[in-house]
């Protein structure tokens, strides 16, 4: 089975500083590994995704996460936030053998708010 | 392309009652999924398919029930609905490459 701890239910930074959002991950098989980004009574998107090729990826509106073995880790950042970012953010994984073939597991999510 | 058309968006119910909640994608996926968002839960897995006739639980599938008579759709049944099951619910599509499509989602309120 795999699981996935976001760690800080709210972040708050100010627009124009690093945005940094933390994820680990458990999974008895190599991962796959999300970030989703959900706006206010919207649903989600997918920002970026891991599937075992180059572990730094590259994902929409300047995101990006490096994929982390030894650390069990996958942290999304952006160099410079911007008031849009704000948000709630999902980190999720999924593996694709055994028994869980394709099923996304989510984090608890993360808030980012973003000060003027 | 409509992508994963979740219906309807909004709907309160009473203590007991049953509804179907419906979900369609357009982009002949075999996997689909559905999902209940609680604050501070991040999504939890409802049930699943990997494909037309194929369903399995998730990790929280108490009171709900699902078929997939084809592709496209795959509803989800509340039983006799309770107020615990107040929640926004999604429904999620893939092809089997890793990444899942979300539905808009259904804001469903028990009262």
């Amino acid at each position: 089975a795999q699981s996935v701890t976001q760690l800080g239910s709210h972040v708050s930074v100010s627009e124009g500083a690093l945005v940094l959002l933390r994820c680990n991950y458990s999974s008895s098989v190599p991962p796959y590994l999300f970030w989703y980004v959900q706006y206010p009574n919207q649903g989600l998107q997918l920002l970026l995704k891991y599937t075992s090729a180059a572990t730094l990826v590259k994902g929409i509106n300047g995101f990006e996460a490096e994929f982390k073995k030894s650390e069990t880790s996958f942290h999304l950042t952006k160099p410079s936030a911007h008031m849009s970012d704000a948000a709630e953010y999902f980190c999720a994984v999924s593996v694709y053998g055994g028994t869980s073939y394709g099923k996304l597991t989510f984090g608890q999510g993360t808030i980012l708010t973003v000060h003027p | 392309n409509a992508g994963v058309t979740q219906t309807p968006k909004f709907q309160v119910l009473k203590t007991g009652q049953s509804m179907t909640l419906q979900c369609a994608q357009d982009m002949n996926h075999e996997y689909m999924s559905w999902y209940r968002q609680d604050p501070g839960m991040g999504l939890r897995l409802i049930h699943y398919s990997v494909g037309a006739g194929i369903t399995d639980q998730g990790e929280v599938p108490n009171g709900y029930n699902v078929s997939r008579s084809t592709t496209e759709d795959f509803p989800l049944r509340l039983l006799s609905a309770a107020p615990s099951q107040t929640s926004v619910y999604f429904c999620a599509s893939s092809s089997g490459t890793p990444g899942y499509t979300f539905g808009s989602g259904t804001r469903l309120t028990v009262v």
